[in-house]
């Protein structure tokens, strides 16, 4: 129930185009859901974060769509460039009041392309 | 403000071995975490910290031991190394536990 299930593992996109990464969840109490950008050699750094009450969220050519009721949320790289080339990995926190413990990803490694 | 900061960057061990790495945060945050990524698995939580003398086992806490004196310093202690702790650890750190800070890194080999 703690999984959060991400796909493609892999992806190429040419430049400007639409880069697409989807993940799944189970556990209905998970209540934040950020994605983390990675590149190599580097720590995961916060690129945008959504709460289950809003359906969209967006900051400049990122966007997260966040379905509830399927328990699905997606982020959306739009205009994509070389630079965006990186390992994303999206997140979900489940905060007992006590502890807030975040559940990842397995991630996926994008390479966009002249 | 340095953010979160890990050493050592990298580091070889033999087997049976010990070594603590060292986390430092400058943020006043409560929450710290530590994670180990591992090629194509994401990250996997090992240990956490709701602030100082209060610590708790992750995911896989298993080969690990965490202590947490002060707010800002939150290390990681291997006793005996094995290969299977050939990792990249992490350490990260967040206030009311929304966005987790990450630090650079320690990649560790076990032989």
């Amino acid at each position: 129930q703690q999984q959060v299930k991400q796909s493609p593992q892999s992806l190429i996109v040419q430049k400007g185009g639409i880069s697409i990464i989807n993940c799944a969840y189970e556990n209905t109490a998970f209540d934040y859901f950020p994605w983390y950008q990675q590149f190599p050699g580097k720590g995961p750094a916060l690129l945008i974060a959504i709460r289950p009450d809003v359906s969209e969220k967006k900051e400049g050519r990122f966007t997260i769509s966040f379905n509830k009721s399927a328990k699905q949320f997606s982020l959306h790289i739009m205009d994509s460039q070389p630079g965006d080339s990186a390992t994303y990995f999206c997140a979900a926190r489940h905060n007992t009041g006590t502890a807030s413990k975040l559940t990842f990803g397995t991630g996926t490694r994008l390479q966009v392309t002249l | 403000n340095a953010g979160v900061t890990q050493t050592p960057k990298f580091r070889i061990l033999k087997i049976g071995q010990s070594m603590t790495l060292q986390c430092t945060q400058d943020m006043n945050h409560n929450y710290m975490y530590w994670y180990r990524q591992d090629p194509g698995m994401g990250l996997k939580l090992i240990y956490y910290s709701v602030g100082a003398g209060i610590t708790d086992k992750g995911e896989v806490p298993n080969g690990y031991n965490v202590s947490r004196s002060t707010t800002e310093d939150f290390p990681l202690r291997l006793e005996l190394a094995a290969p299977s702790q050939t990792s990249v650890y992490f350490c990260a750190s967040s206030d009311s536990g929304t966005g987790q800070f990450f630090g650079p890194g320690t990649r560790l080999t076990v032989l």
